[in-house]
């Protein structure tokens, strides 16, 4: 079983629908949560960064973390279509270790 | 402007080749990562180095060699032994003891002819 299991998609909706998107993850070390946002042929961005439980907001984006059941999420309100790309969640045990990534849900925001 | 930069964006090799794809940062981080990026794969980590002249494999090692000469470049050399280099490669950096300043370069795609 891979560490971190992502839906790769694809995920398409209207312009501003609320998107939601998970990963699982079965490593219970795993302290530290990230999302990157990836435009096609580019380097990935970091989005958000949560430490354990819990929720944090920017914006138009929301994470989630829920370590009893081992499963992020990142909610985008109000989609936009420059909000289509690919979204990696990405996590570590420790902080400064190299990070354990899911394989990335496509979205697809349409006007 | 901070940032990472990897050259070149697009590489063409020979099969039977090594090739050595530069990553260059001015963040002053002294950690420093490789992935590789396959359709439906996710980023699967190649070396890290978390300071000079020191370095580790990660998981999928074989077929590549880095060094760690400089704080600021972590080239990565694709042997003619990696059985399957086409590829998009990613370079990253980050403070060691700070993950959430893991920041990724544009990236390089390796294709082997």
């Amino acid at each position: 079983q891979k560490e971190v299991e992502q839906d790769p998609g694809p995920l398409s909706v209207p312009e501003g629908a609320i998107v939601s998107l998970n990963c699982t993850y079965s490593n219970s070390a795993f302290q530290y949560f990230m999302w990157y946002r990836q435009y096609s042929r580019k380097g990935p961005e970091l989005l958000m960064y949560t430490y354990s439980s819990g929720n944090k907001e920017d914006g138009r984006f929301t994470a989630q973390v829920d370590k009893s059941s081992k499963y992020i999420s990142l909610f985008i309100r109000d989609s936009q279509p420059s909000d289509s790309a690919t979204y990696l969640c990405a996590m570590s045990p420790n902080s400064g270790y190299a990070l354990n990534f899911g394989k990335g849900t496509s979205l697809l925001v349409t006007p | 402007d901070g940032g990472i930069t990897q050259s070149p964006k697009y590489l063409f090799r020979k099969e039977g080749q090594n090739v050595t794809l530069s990553c260059e940062q001015n963040l002053n981080h002294d950690a420093m990562y490789w992935y590789r990026q396959d359709p439906g794969q996710g980023l699967r980590l190649i070396y890290y180095s978390q300071i000079v002249n020191d370095f580790q494999k990660g998981d999928i090692a074989e077929g590549y060699s880095v060094s760690r000469e400089k704080k600021e470049s972590f080239p990565l050399t694709v042997t003619s032994a990696q059985k399957n280099p086409t590829a998009f490669y990613l370079c990253a950096s980050s403070i060691p003891d700070r993950t959430d300043t893991q920041y990724f370069g544009p990236g390089t795609r390796l294709t082997v002819l």
